[in-house]
Order: C-alpha cells, then structure tokens, then sequence
C-alpha cells in the first residue's frame, strides 16, 4: 500500500522564523511530490510541486526532495501568521490512475 | 488559470434522501476529475477517479451504489450520495486535470460541506 507520511502536529514557530514540514513516502515509483496548504474549512491550494532531488525555491518556500531517502520537505522563510494552516504533502503514483495520495498534514501556527 | 468550481457548497439533508453535487472546470477542459472525501482534522481520502465518458474507477471500501459519479463531459462531473446517513456528512473535494498541460497538477475545487441530519 502506497503511504504518505507526515508528523501530524501542531507545530508551533514564532513570526519570522522559518517553519520545516517533513514528509516521507513508501512508493519509490513516485514520480512528483506536492505541497499543498489548507485553510481550515477550504479546499487545498497547492504552494509548490517538485520532480528533480534538490532544492526548489519559490519565494518564501523552498521544497526539498531526496529521492534515495524518500523524502521530501518544505521549507517556510519569515513566516507570517497568515501562513498558520495545515499543510499537506501528495505524492503522484506512478501507474495510469493519475492519482495523488495525501499524508494526514501537518498544522502549522506561526505566532504573532 | 485554472479554476474550478463546486455547487453547491453547503447542503444539509434528511436522512434517507439523495444529494447531488456538481463539479465544473471553468475554463478548462478537464480529463479526468477526482472526487475525494474529507472528515474534520483528517487529510483527503480519494473516493473515486472518473474519466469524460467511462465509467468512474472508485477506491477500496467506497460503494458504487451508494456514491454514484457521472462524467458527462469535459469540464462537468456529478457525485450523488444515495439513501444518505448521518455517517455520510463530511466535506466532499473534487479536483481536475487539464486536458492539456501537466498530467500530474490537479486543480481542487472549493469543497462542498454535506450535513445529514
């Protein structure tokens, strides 16, 4: 079975520091990884997807992939109250489904 | 962009009774269109993968009798929850591909929150 895993939280950093979300993946077939970010009572919106092992910076996030460890994180810089959500990391299958598999996500509050 | 919508957003029913919500892709053509089931502090759990004029592939433990997906064109997919229980209120996501563009980005809807009472 394919799993997403991500420690669930609350993970708490205070106004400007940088926020790290971790997330590792039991399918070495995966081929993409996302991170998406949600409000609570919204859908998700994604923030970052990332193919290649590195880095990948956008802004204040940075996504970071390690393939032969099966790992994959992002990074949040200065961190702002309107970050404090929970933040999921999806993976995409490999295979025709076309699917992403979500972690459970992690709840982020950044404090003031 | 790439904007999708979901109607409606809030629904509250009666036990016993059906709900339908519809998820449309405004400004693209959509592929293939994903429903997805979300409950309070818990993460998305895909109930199903419906693809333009086939029928839906739906996940393990999800009744296809019960969670009825149609995927009548490219930028519209409905999910009718039959005979709905009180079990069944959650927030219900649907999300798309494009038809055209990068096969592994999916577009979410707003949600539609489902209260059986």
């Amino acid at each position: 079975q394919k799993e997403v895993e991500q420690n669930s939280g609350p993970l708490s950093v205070p106004e400007g520091a940088i926020a790290s979300l971790n997330c590792t993946y039991s399918d070495r077939g995966s081929q993409s990884f996302f991170w998406y970010r949600q409000y609570s009572g919204k859908s998700p919106e994604l923030i970052m997807f990332i193919y290649s092992n590195g880095d990948k910076e956008d802004g204040r996030f940075t996504a970071q992939l390690n393939k032969a460890s099966q790992y994959v994180s992002l990074l949040i810089r200065d961190s702002q109250p309107s970050d404090s959500a929970t933040y999921l990391c999806a993976v995409f299958s490999s295979g025709s489904a076309r699917q992403l598999t979500f972690g459970s996500g992690t709840q982020l509050t950044v404090l003031p | 962009g790439a904007v999708v919508s979901q109607h409606p957003s809030r629904v509250i029913c009666k036990s016993g009774t059906s709900v339908k919500i519809e998820c449309r892709s405004l400004d693209f053509q959509a592929t293939t269109m994903f429903w997805y089931r979300q409950f309070p502090k818990k993460s998305l759990m895909l109930m199903a993968t419906s693809n333009e004029g086939s029928k839906a592939t739906y996940e393990q433990g999800v009744e296809k009798d019960k969670f009825l997906i149609n995927h009548a064109s490219l930028t519209l997919s409905t999910l009718t929850v039959t005979s709905a229980h009180p079990e069944d209120s959650s927030f219900y996501i649907c999300s798309a591909n494009k038809r055209t563009g990068n096969p592994y980005e999916q577009y979410f809807g707003p949600g539609t929150r489902l209260t059986v009472t």
